[in-house]
């Protein structure tokens, strides 16, 4: 059973700051992984999505990278915003078509 | 807007009553899907259709919950006899029917049973 686990769980920092989050995954055998944000009581908004053959993706201020065989992704934050402020939440597509996900990092940026 | 459309937003229902949820996915996608998420967690798979196939289940569909996507367009969930357990946001997302796809989510319906 695949299990996805995103650390830390909560992180504050200042305004300008570059951060890493990180998500860790049990099963290699995936399909594709998948980075969303989620706002306090809203639906997710995806972010980046990297196949199982990419190393990474970029997106403006976000690059998110995948070692498969490790079963570990990496959001990067660079420069962040009081805006950046949301939960991060990573999945991954395994057997099916099923995304499994992680309980999220909740992400605080203070101007 | 061409996003992935749920409604009710939010619903408020007593213990015991049916309540159905509606979503509309993104008009190219044959893929949907419905989640729940409680408070804190992350989203739990429910299942999926390809067009109107119910194509997998969780364990967690109990027998109170059915959902259909009779014209491989919109999607209903239906919870039969509400507990108080049930009450969660119940996202439905879409997406291209090969493994690679990138999955949509709608803004979800905040269920209350009181």
């Amino acid at each position: 059973k695949q299990e996805v686990t995103q650390i830390p769980a909560a992180l504050s920092v200042p305004e300008g700051e570059n951060l890493v989050l990180n998500c860790s995954f049990t099963d290699s055998a995936i399909y594709n992984l998948q980075w969303f944000r989620q706002d306090p009581g809203k639906g997710l908004t995806s972010l980046l999505l990297i196949q199982s053959s990419q190393r990474e993706q970029t997106s403006g201020r976000l690059n998110a990278s995948l070692d498969k065989s490790s079963g570990r992704s990496t959001l990067y934050i660079a420069a962040s915003q009081p805006g950046d402020s949301a939960t991060y939440l990573c999945a991954v597509r395994t057997s099916g078509s099923r995304l499994t996900f992680g309980e999220g990092t909740q992400l605080t940026v203070n101007p | 807007d061409t996003g992935v459309s749920q409604n009710p937003r939010h619903k408020i229902t007593k213990r015991g009553q049916n309540v159905t949820f509606r979503c509309d996915p993104i008009s190219e996608h044959n893929r949907l899907y419905w989640y729940r998420q409680t408070l804190g967690q992350g989203p739990e798979f429910l299942t999926y259709f390809q067009n109107e196939a119910q194509l997998e289940k969780s364990r967690l569909l109990s027998d109170r919950f059915s959902a259909e996507r009779p014209k491989g367009s919109f999607s209903t969930l239906e919870i039969q006899r509400t507990e108080q357990g049930d009450s969660a946001m119940y996202l439905c997302a879409s997406s291209l029917a090969f493994g690679g796809t990138e999955a949509f989510f709608g803004q979800g319906t905040r269920l209350t049973v009181v």
